[in-house]
């Protein structure tokens, strides 16, 4: 099956700083979605991005499917901010999840 | 509006009981999916089903039954044959229309085992 990498595994920021966090697979997809999942577990949908850029306010991301890999930009970053993001992507039927960035923003 | 919506949100089963988990959607989505989270894992996938009355074993579907009898509803029994259940439980939808498309999550159940 498809293989979903993401990096880095752990993210400490200080307020108002940027990043850059990155996912690489291993095959063509049809799709790719970054979430971020808060506290309760819940998980928001940030960006369904199986190709280009897309912007949302501070949050960015990036994928280019030809060399199999998306890269989400987070700018002026905040203590809300905090949590895991994961990359999934979809082959086939499946979407299949990366391991997750744990992201914690310090005051 | 329009959502997953799971119940319970906390669960508590004893060993050797079936559970069932419940999950309901409205967003008139056909296919819908169960996902496992373990602590500081990502999501694996325990089974999905792409329209009624049909579904598929996704990578660790043993334990674990399911049925899909209506589009709105895909619930998920827990089994005594599962030995580790304790775990926080997702399900999701997919919508592939032209302004209904990606994954859409509903808040979990958290199952431990007493």
């Amino acid at each position: 099956g498809i293989q979903v990498e993401q990096s880095p595994p752990d993210l400490i920021l200080q307020e108002g700083a940027n990043s850059t966090l990155r996912c690489n697979f291993s095959d063509s997809v049809n799709n790719l979605q970054w979430f971020h999942q808060n506290p309760w577990g819940q998980l928001i949908n940030l960006f369904y991005i199986p190709s280009g850029t897309k912007q949302n306010g501070r949050l960015s991301a990036t994928t280019v499917a030809t060399e199999r890999y998306s890269l989400l930009y987070i700018s002026s970053s905040q203590t809300t901010d905090s949590g895991v993001y994961f990359c999934a992507v979809r082959g086939g039927n499946k979407l299949t999840f990366g391991g997750g960035t744990r992201v914690l923003v310090k005051p | 509006d329009g959502g997953i919506t799971q119940s319970p949100k906390y669960l508590f089963r004893k060993e050797g009981q079936n559970v069932t988990l419940s999950c309901e959607q409205n967003l008139n989505h056909d296919a819908m999916y169960w996902y496992r989270q373990d602590p500081g894992q990502g999501l694996r996938l325990i089974y999905y089903s792409q329209i009624v009355n049909d579904f598929q074993k996704g990578d660790i579907a043993e334990g674990y039954s399911v049925s899909r009898e209506k589009k709105e509803s895909f619930p998920l029994t827990v089994t005594s044959a599962q030995k580790n259940p304790t775990a926080f439980y997702l399900c999701a939808s997919l919508g592939d229309g032209a302004h209904n498309y990606g994954y859409t999550f509903g808040s979990g159940t958290r199952l431990t085992v007493v």
